[in-house]
C-alpha cells in the first residue's frame, strides 16, 4: 500500500516554462487537495477535488490548473512558471466522510529561476 | 485565515508529557478539532481528532473544554522524535468534504 506519492521530487524549472506535479493515491479516496508551504510558513491550500470531474479552489490558485479524471490521480499543472511559486508542494488525500484524517505525501521541492 | 491560536513555539523536556495548547473560541457544533504534525520538511502526519469527548490513541490524548472552546493535545512521554510543528485545525464537516486550512502551529522542542 503506497498511500499517497508525489512525483517528483525535486525540480528546476526556468521562469515561463510549464510541468506537472503528479500526485497518485492507492486507497480509493474521493477528496484529494493541493498545498504549497513557503519556508516558516503554514501550509496553504491551492485547489481540491471532492471526485473525479469536480474540482473547486483554494486559497492560492492563481497560476495553478487542476483536473480530476480519474480517483486515484490529482495532478496539479504550472502553465508558465514564476520565481513566486518555488515552494515545496504537498498533495493529500482522505475518504469524503466526516472525522475522517488526511494522508499527506512526502512532497515535491519546486525551484523556479 | 486560520479560526485557532496556538502558542508559536514550546520547549518539552524528554520523557516528560508535552501539552500543546489550541484555542477555537468560535467553534461550531458541526467543527471538529483535529491535530496534525510535521516532522521537518515532511508531509504533514495525522495525530488525532476529536468533536466533543476526550479521545486517546497510540500516539496522544486530546482534551477538550466542555465548552469546546480550547482543546490540549498531550503527547505522554515526549521523545526526541516528537519535535516537529503541530497544527491544530477546526474544520467543518458536510455531507461532502471541506479542506483542512493550516495556520502557522506550534513548533515543539523536546530537549534532552
Amino acid at each position: 500500500n503506497a498511500g499517497v506519492t508525489q512525483t517528483p521530487k525535486f525540480q528546476v524549472l526556468k521562469t515561463g516554462q510549464s510541468m506537472t506535479l503528479q500526485c497518485a493515491q492507492d486507497m480509493n479516496h474521493e477528496y484529494m487537495s493541493w498545498y504549497r508551504q513557503d519556508p516558516g510558513m503554514g501550509l496553504r491550500l491551492i485547489h481540491y477535488s471532492v471526485g473525479a470531474g469536480i474540482t473547486d479552489q483554494g486559497e492560492v490558485p492563481n497560476g495553478y490548473n487542476v483536473s480530476r479524471s480519474t480517483t486515484e490521480d490529482f495532478p496539479l499543472r504550472l502553465l508558465s512558471a514564476a520565481p513566486s511559486q518555488t515552494s515545496v508542494y504537498f498533495c493529500a488525500s482522505s475518504y469524503s466522510m466526516p472525522g475522517t484524517e488526511a494522508f499527506f505525501g512526502q512532497g515535491t521541492r519546486l525551484t523556479v529561476v | 485565515d486560520a479560526k485557532t491560536t496556538q502558542p508559536p513555539s514550546m520547549d518539552c523536556a524528554e520523557g516528560r508529557a508535552a501539552n500543546l495548547p489550541c484555542n477555537h473560541s468560535t467553534i461550531s457544533g458541526n467543527e471538529y478539532v483535529y491535530w496534525y504534525r510535521q516532522i521537518h520538511s515532511q508531509g504533514p502526519q495525522y495525530i488525532i481528532h476529536g468533536l466533543k469527548n476526550n479521545e486517546t490513541n497510540e500516539m496522544a490524548s486530546l482534551i477538550i473544554t466542555e465548552d469546546r472552546k480550547s482543546s490540549t493535545l498531550i503527547l505522554p512521554h515526549a521523545t526526541l522524535r516528537d519535535t516537529a510543528v503541530y497544527y491544530c485545525i477546526v474544520r467543518v464537516e458536510f455531507s461532502g468534504n471541506t479542506p483542512l486550512v493550516f495556520g502557522k502551529g506550534t513548533r515543539l522542542s523536546v530537549i534532552a
